[in-house]
């Protein structure tokens, strides 16, 4: 148990609609990341936000927003989908900036299913 | 652009046996250098990572790796294989030129150890 928590663990929904996922990173972390996963792409790394603020943006469609709170859990808003967007969607949190020296810990992610 | 290419999306061995699973990477400038593993219906952990410094570098549950800048490569080896290393194994890199924050993912290697 990495101590970062997900929510839901299974979504389906329908082309064109709305959904939201939900990240609480381990206590005393900082650091959101959120990454998408699919056969075909692969792991992509999405967006980062720390305390608060967005720090860098990967390859994160338009359709797709994320914010983080101030308690620091952070969800992912992912609007107009369509069939693509069917991905297991990761969370992870560290406790600083670096991606070189700060370890990211992954939840167990959110299997989303675009029908 | 960096990139990191995994050359085997499957690797079946036996148990007891020796593994190395390889992954290439693409970057024009120093990058540090990352392997994560995926167990099933879990999120990624940290196995290991080249910052700087000797270029052999020891993980966790006996993994190791080995930076040669020359061939631009970072194999995972592991001298002697358990059934519990059946896995998911990505090789992931980020660069130092102001993109601190992203880390760029392979497409992963299934290590799967057979009886």
């Amino acid at each position: 148990d990495s101590g970062v928590t997900q929510t839901p663990k299974h979504l389906i929904t329908a082309t064109g609609q709305r959904v939201t996922l939900r990240c609480s990173p381990r206590s005393g972390d900082l650091s959101v990341y959120w990454y998408q996963q699919s056969l075909d792409q692969g792991l992509q790394f999405l967006i980062h936000y720390y305390n608060g603020e967005e720090r860098a943006k990967g390859n994160i469609l338009e359709r797709f927003s994320a914010q983080q709170f101030p308690d620091l859990h952070s969800e992912l808003n992912l609007s107009s989908l369509e069939l693509g967007d069917s991905a297991l969607y990761f969370c992870a949190s560290s406790v600083g900036v670096a991606v070189i020296t700060d370890t990211q810990y992954f939840g167990p992610g959110t299997r989303l299913t675009v029908l | 652009a960096q990139s990191v290419t995994q050359l085997d999306s499957q690797v079946p061995v036996f148990e007891e046996a020796p593994v190395e699973l390889r992954c290439n990477y693409s970057s024009s400038v120093s990058v540090y250098l990352f392997w994560y593993v995926q167990y099933p219906n879990q999120g990624l952990q940290l196995l290991l990572k080249y910052l700087s410094g000797s270029t052999l570098v020891k993980g966790i549950n006996g993994f190791e790796a080995e930076f040669n800048k020359s061939q631009t490569s970072f194999h995972l080896r592991k001298p002697s294989v358990h059934i519990s290393d059946t896995a998911e194994y990505f090789c992931a890199v980020s660069d130092r030129r102001g993109s601190n924050y992203k880390l760029t993912f392979g497409k992963g290697t299934l290590l799967t150890v057979n009886p």
